[in-house]
């Protein structure tokens, strides 16, 4: 398995410009999450997923949609990318039955800097 | 508002010296909690989590974590740490968000710095 993927692994932007982050678990997870982490801010949830075709807003949600239009994808979308934005991003995912229900699984991140 | 809280930013030790970080939540209910670790450029890996039963929890590396219910407390610890433990050390705890559900909130994290 290849667990939790995230595409790309860095990225640059100029303020404006917009872009999509891909996640992907090969795990057959249910719940999916897209986490922002600054310094000293530790981890804030910023979406998350509870299954396919669902989405709901976390702790930071504003300037990003999500979507999960396939169990295994979760895409993070930026439609006008802001400095505040800069930051590196991680994806995460669990299942939520089984020994390791409710641990969450992490992918490798995408540090992404605005301009 | 329910949260996690870790009280050293920055904890700098020699090689052999024990660790013990700190880790609060203030919630009443029934909890799972985490401890996570991120090496230098890596993502977070889990060390160890408590869901039910002994409240001392032996992980991967030499950690463990004990439950404390009445301080509402998960600290981690090791014996001796080894320049290799140099890393970010978050404590999380699942928390409920509101409609039935939970959250995984995170402490802000720990830097901890290993001198050999």
């Amino acid at each position: 398995n290849a667990g939790v993927t995230q595409t790309p692994k860095f990225r640059v932007l100029k303020t404006g410009q917009s872009m999509t982050l891909l996640c992907a678990q090969d795990m057959n997870h249910e719940y999916m999450y897209w986490y922002r982490q600054d310094p000293g801010m530790g981890l804030r949830l910023i979406h998350y997923s509870v299954g396919e075709g669902t989405t709901a807003k976390g702790e930071v949600p504003d300037g990003y949609n999500v979507s999960r239009l396939k169990k295994q994808n979760f895409l993070l979308g930026l439609e006008s990318a802001a400095p505040s934005q800069t930051s590196v991003y991680f994806c995460a995912s669990n299942p939520t039955s089984g020994r390791w229900r409710n641990e969450q699984f992490f992918g490798p991140g995408t540090r992404l800097t605005v301009l | 508002a329910q949260s996690v809280s870790q009280h050293n930013h920055h904890v700098i030790l020699s090689e052999a010296a024990s660790l013990e970080l700190g880790c609060n939540y203030s919630y009443g209910g029934t909890v799972n909690l985490f401890w996570y670790v991120q090496y230098p450029g890596q993502h977070l890996q889990l060390l160890l989590k408590y869901f039910s039963g002994d409240p001392l929890v032996k992980g991967i590396k030499g950690f463990e974590a004990e439950f404390i219910k009445s301080k509402f407390s998960f600290n981690l610890r090791k014996p001796s740490v080894q320049w290799s433990d140099t890393a970010e050390y978050f404590c999380a705890v699942n928390l409920p968000s509101g409609a039935g559900s939970y959250q995984l909130t995170f402490g802000k994290g720990t830097k901890l710095s290993v001198i050999p």
